[in-house]
């Protein structure tokens, strides 16, 4: 079974300051971990993957397979950040079932 | 520029009623999904296919099921409606090897 972890629900930060969504993962395998961001009114939308080693829109995220983390972070929030983080995990096989954690709703104060 | 289209924005129906949800997407994915969103729960897993006619149980199945008699059209049955599945549904869609779903604008359904 694949399951994923995102231990707040809510999370506020000051404009500036620096922003770290967890991201907690189990699988019994090599998973493709990714984060998807919904902005108000928006679709839902892919921000980043971790095979891409990528940084979008100032966002990074490593994955720990000691620790089975993918955190998300940013070293500066920026108000238009304010969304729903959701994280999450496809794991191997034909069928490749994608899974969500339950989200973080960040907040960015000016 | 992918599209993933559901049918419906907002949808209220009567507790008992069957209801249909539709997601077309036009860019030839084998891969479809649909999921329902919750506060504080995220987004569950209902069912997913990979091909035509395929299908797969996901994590909360129960009260659905689906139908994918093309490839660009998946659909999500609810034999029976009940309250407790009124909720945000969403539909995705992805290559088989590709490592990005596209999400359609959601269906807010309501069962009353």
């Amino acid at each position: 079974a694949q399951r994923v972890t995102q231990p707040e629900k809510l999370l506020s930060v000051f404009k500036g300051a620096p922003v770290e969504l967890k991201c907690n993962y189990s699988y019994s395998g090599s998973p493709e971990l990714f984060w998807y961001v919904q902005y108000s009114r928006q679709r839902l939308q892919l921000l980043l993957r971790h095979i891409s080693r990528e940084s979008i829109k100032g966002f990074t995220a490593d994955l720990n397979k000691g620790e089975t983390s993918f955190h998300l972070k940013k070293p500066f929030a920026q108000e238009e950040d304010s969304a729903m983080y959701y994280c999450a995990l496809r794991g191997i096989g034909s069928a490749r079932q994608l899974t969500f954690g339950s989200g973080t709703q960040l907040t960015v104060l000016p | 520029d992918v599209k993933v289209t559901q049918s419906s924005r907002y949808l209220v129906k009567r507790t008992g009623e069957k209801v249909f949800l539709e997601c077309v997407q036009d860019m030839d994915h084998e891969n479809m999904f649909w999921y329902r969103q919750d506060p504080g729960l995220g987004l569950r897993l209902i069912y997913f296919s990979y091909d035509v006619k395929m299908k797969e149980k996901g994590d909360i199945p129960e009260g659905y099921s689906v139908s994918r008699e093309k490839k660009e059209r998946f659909s999500l049955i609810l034999e029976s409606a009940s309250t407790n599945q009124t909720s945000m549904y969403l539909c995705a869609s992805s290559f088989l090897g590709g490592t990005e779903a596209f999400f359609g604008q959601g269906t807010r359904l309501t069962v009353v």
